[in-house]
């Protein structure tokens, strides 16, 4: 009965390569939202969908694509992965303001 | 653009101790989120409070939104109270900044 669920846990790829993060929520929110959390612990919000629109952009690569196939689901794709994209990254969603995160998906890339 | 600052960085405690983590801001906000970050990396939402005082055991958290100032307060605190706390602003509803965390060590 997880309210946030993100796949996978942990990702190890290597440069240049392109890849997904899975998201779902069982809450029946209206909004989801992509955070990365890098090696300074700062966390920083990356994209929100409301309603399968895109509401928030914070100056994000154009490499990184949110994709939300459903109200339930927002799934995170990076092409051309690069050692930056190194961190964690963090899905979360709201009904108001208060926002349940979830687990987080370490993503290492060599 | 909102800047958050939060203090201390770093906070060490003796078990039973009263703990404050201060959260300043530089605009007004619709509201101000804190989150809890355990070691293991885990997020949860403490609180959200657009004015105020809040308690939930022994949590509270005060904003003030004159003084665009907000804290969080841990009663009687206790080891398992080590984590990040994380001041976050709600600018318009849909814009959010984050504090850095202030990392909590309470010793037994």
């Amino acid at each position: 009965d997880t309210a946030v669920s993100q796949t996978p846990k942990y990702l190890v790829t290597q440069m240049g390569n392109d890849k997904s993060i899975k998201c779902e929520q069982n809450l029946g929110h209206d909004t989801m939202y992509w955070y990365k959390q890098d090696s300074k612990k700062f966390l920083k919000i990356m994209f929100s969908y409301n309603n399968k629109e895109l509401i928030i952009n914070e100056t994000v690569p154009n490499r990184f694509s949110p994709k939300s196939p459903d109200k339930a689901h927002l799934n995170l794709h990076i092409n051309s992965l690069e050692l930056g994209d190194s961190a964690v990254y963090f899905c979360a969603s709201s009904q108001t303001t208060v926002q349940y995160f979830g687990p987080g998906t370490r993503l290492t890339v060599t | 653009k909102n800047e958050v600052e939060q203090s201390p960085q770093n906070l060490t405690a003796q078990e039973g101790e009263f703990i404050t983590i201060n959260c300043s801001y530089s605009v007004g906000i619709s509201a101000l989120h804190w989150l809890q970050q355990h070691p293991g990396g885990g997020i949860v939402s403490l609180f959200m409070l657009s004015s105020g005082k809040k308690k939930h055991g022994r949590l509270i958290a005060t904003i003030n939104i004159q003084e665009k100032h907000s804290s969080l307060h841990i009663t009687a605190s206790h080891p398992r109270d080590s984590a990040v706390y994380i001041c976050a602003t709600i600018y318009n509803f849909n814009k959010f900044y984050f504090g850095s965390g202030t990392k909590l060590n309470v010793k037994p």
